[in-house]
């Protein structure tokens, strides 16, 4: 069974760079059957996708952060990773990594327990 | 982008009731649809995808309908275990966004 851990500061500075890493263990990050994607939910808000990673390297990101996302992988450690640049409180969030299940169209069949990222001075 | 938007905000039941909750499109995701239940401090759970399709382990007691712009999440007779927030999300076209939620409380 298929198992995911999020990993990371759980404060960062306003202005900085906040950088998360997930964990996959119970199967391989590379089976190719699916891609990997951060979520986030500001406390007693809605969920927020931040976007996806394919094992190849492959992305694609959420319009209303792109300019601040960046994803990359790796593979032999069965891990990926999340840094997004320039935070604000606005970014202070229980972050969630997830298993997109399917290609262009996916839902999410696997989730980590979250980790809760403060941004503040 | 699609906005989702579900509906009540609050259900307020009793357990053994029928629980009937609704997500609605701003336009149409066909049925790229799922469902997720979410209890305090856990993450989300899938309940359902494909609008209709019930999860690996998932009771037979959640079931979901619709297409197209409308659909509902029916939970045939509630368990103490049922209450929490239930979210719905398009997978249709990017960004996959999700709804505001909907939470089912005790009577």
């Amino acid at each position: 069974q298929v198992q995911l851990q999020e990993s990371g500061p759980g404060l960062v500075k306003p202005s900085q760079t906040l950088s998360l890493t997930c964990t996959v263990s119970g199967g391989s990050i590379s089976s190719g059957s699916h891609y990997w994607s951060w979520i986030r939910q500001p406390a007693g808000k809605g969920l927020e996708w931040i976007g996806r990673i394919y094992p190849s390297g492959s992305t694609n990101y959420n319009s209303s952060l792109k300019s601040r996302v960046t994803m990359s992988v790796d593979t032999s450690k069965n891990q990926f990773s999340l840094r997004l640049s320039s935070v604000t409180a606005a970014d202070t969030a229980v972050y969630y990594c997830a298993r997109a299940r399917g290609f262009d169209r996916a839902f999410f069949d696997c989730w980590g327990q979250g980790i809760l990222v403060t941004v503040s001075s | 982008e699609i906005v989702m938007t579900q509906s009540p905000a609050t259900l307020s039941e009793s357990p053994g009731e029928r629980a009937t909750l609704s997500c609605r499109a701003s336009q149409s995701v066909s049925s790229t649809l799922a469902w997720y239940q979410q209890k305090p401090g856990q993450a989300p759970r899938l309940l359902i995808y494909g609008a209709s399709t019930r999860a690996t382990g998932i009771p037979a007691r959640f079931s979901g309908s619709g297409s197209g712009t409308e659909f509902t999440l029916t939970i045939s007779s509630l368990q103490s275990e049922d209450f929490a927030l239930y979210y719905c999300q398009q997978y249709y076209n990017w960004p996959w966004t999700f709804g505001q939620g909907t939470k089912v409380d005790i009577k």
